[in-house]
């Protein structure tokens, strides 16, 4: 069975411009989370989705907005990109029930120049 | 301000001896808490959990001590692998009821490094 997939797993922009990253969860698992990884940090929360509602907000300014799809993929969109959102963008899945693991996929390296 | 802390960034422990990585936390609702291994250029794998209603959960070389009281948790690799090296991630999580779990709270990671 196919693991938690992310896509681009690199990718470079410039301060001002937009990125979309994706996330394909694993089959059969209807909440997926976003979470930011900075180097020599852990990572760090931004979203829940579960069947296609917002479950959980972190501490993140606007510029980061969310959506999960029908098919529970989702994707993470990022405006007006800061030098400081580089970073790794890991996304994450479970079924959705309580004291369950995540699953993370191999995340997308963001570097803002 | 960090609610989950891994207070050592790196530990070295020779092959076949015993590791033993720490991790505090501050937030009295967390009533779930797992480990994590990361290797680089992956995402985190799952390794070991433990529910707060446990003090010790078992899985093979993996051992987690929960001392509630203490707001501390322990994670034992016997014996020791050259293949455990790797940075572990412990993690933490205030399920409400009917609540899904999504968001953990993170440390900053510990380098476990197993030499031959």
């Amino acid at each position: 069975d196919a693991g938690v997939t992310q896509s681009p797993t690199h990718l470079i922009k410039t301060r001002g411009q937009q990125v979309t990253l994706r996330c394909s969860p694993i089959s059969g698992h209807k909440s997926v989370s976003w979470y930011q990884q900075v180097l020599g940090q852990g990572p760090q929360f931004i979203f829940q989705y579960y069947e296609k509602e917002e479950r959980g907000r972190g501490n993140f300014p606007d510029r980061f907005s969310a959506r999960q799809f029908p098919n529970y993929s989702s994707e993470l969109n990022v405006n007006a990109l800061l030098l400081g959102d580089s970073a790794l963008y890991l996304c994450a899945s479970s079924l959705g029930g309580q004291n369950e693991k995540l699953f993370f996929g191999s995340g997308t390296q963001l570097s803002v120049l | 301000d960090q609610q989950v802390k891994q207070n050592s960034p790196s530990l070295s422990v020779q092959e076949g001896r015993i590791s033993i990585l720490n991790c505090d936390y501050t937030n009295s609702m967390f009533d779930y808490f797992l480990w994590y291994k990361k290797y680089p250029a992956e995402g985190p794998t799952f390794l070991i959990s433990i529910s707060s209603i446990k003090d010790k959960n078992e899985d093979g070389r993996f051992t987690v001590f929960l001392n509630k009281s203490a707001k501390h948790l322990s994670l034992h690799i016997v014996p020791s692998q050259p293949g455990d090296s790797a940075v572990y991630f412990c993690a933490a999580s205030a399920v409400t009821r009917g609540s899904t779990l999504g968001r953990l709270y993170f440390g900053r990671g510990t380098q476990l490094t197993v030499w031959p």
